[in-house]
């Protein structure tokens, strides 16, 4: 079946403008990550999601970032007032089951982000 | 707190060496712990997870709580391994997987 999907594969925008990042979980997938991966960071933890409970937004680096999940199916992750430092690749995954590590997480291909 | 160390960044190996990519881990409880793979131009995959203790295209990984490292091992290496590998853990009910810097793996024939 279709893979985690995200839109766009590329943006970019300039500094101070908003942009949006969409990711499509796999079907019946109830938890969705966000992750993102930056030179010399490696991939670091955004936000998760899971069925209907308050998704843990403790990775999100400031209040600039935010993101929603419409239905318990599509996430939509907003930056706003980008900044050159939010350059970055952003990974949206999706596993099958409540929060538990042993379920493997499938990742999307990516939204490289470039803020100049 | 959760973190995982990838100590080299780069290695490169000759096809048919053993190779072996190292991933040290700290944290305070029974942690799960996995190796992720990306291929050119691919996207992130699972490779393994201690848990399963399987072998997934020859790569093994034993967890050493001991010396709490989660080393990847495969005996022969083959152009095709040459990737990017992360090694990931995820801490008990923490259901977040915190990654390492990753090593880029090159294979040369």
């Amino acid at each position: 079946g279709a893979g985690v999907s995200q839109s766009p594969s590329n943006k970019v925008t300039e500094k101070g403008k908003d942009v949006e990042l969409r990711c499509d979980p796999i079907s019946g997938h109830t938890a969705l990550y966000w992750y993102r991966q930056s030179l010399g960071q490696g991939l670091e933890f955004l936000i998760y999601f899971q069925g209907n409970s308050a998704p843990d937004k403790s990775g999100l680096p400031s209040d600039r970032f935010s993101a929603e999940r419409t239905g318990g199916s599509v996430s939509t992750l907003t930056i706003q007032r980008t900044q050159q430092e939010d350059s970055a690749v952003y990974l949206c995954a999706s596993s099958a089951q409540s929060g538990a590590a042993k379920d493997t997480q499938y990742f999307g291909p990516g939204t490289r982000l470039t803020v100049l | 707190a959760q973190r995982v160390t990838q100590p080299e960044k780069l290695l490169s190996v000759f096809k048919g060496a053993p190779v072996e990519l190292k991933c040290n881990y700290s944290y305070s409880g029974s942690p799960e712990l996995f190796w992720y793979v990306q291929y050119s131009r691919q996207r992130l995959q699972l490779l393994l997870r201690h848990i399963s203790r399987e072998s997934i295209k020859g790569f093994t990984a034993d967890l050493n709580k001991g010396e709490t490292s989660f080393h990847l091992k495969k005996p022969f290496a083959q152009e095709e391994d040459s990737a990017m590998y992360y090694c990931a853990l995820s801490g008990g009910s923490n259901y977040k997987l915190t990654f390492g810097k990753g090593t880029l793996l090159t294979v040369n024939p």
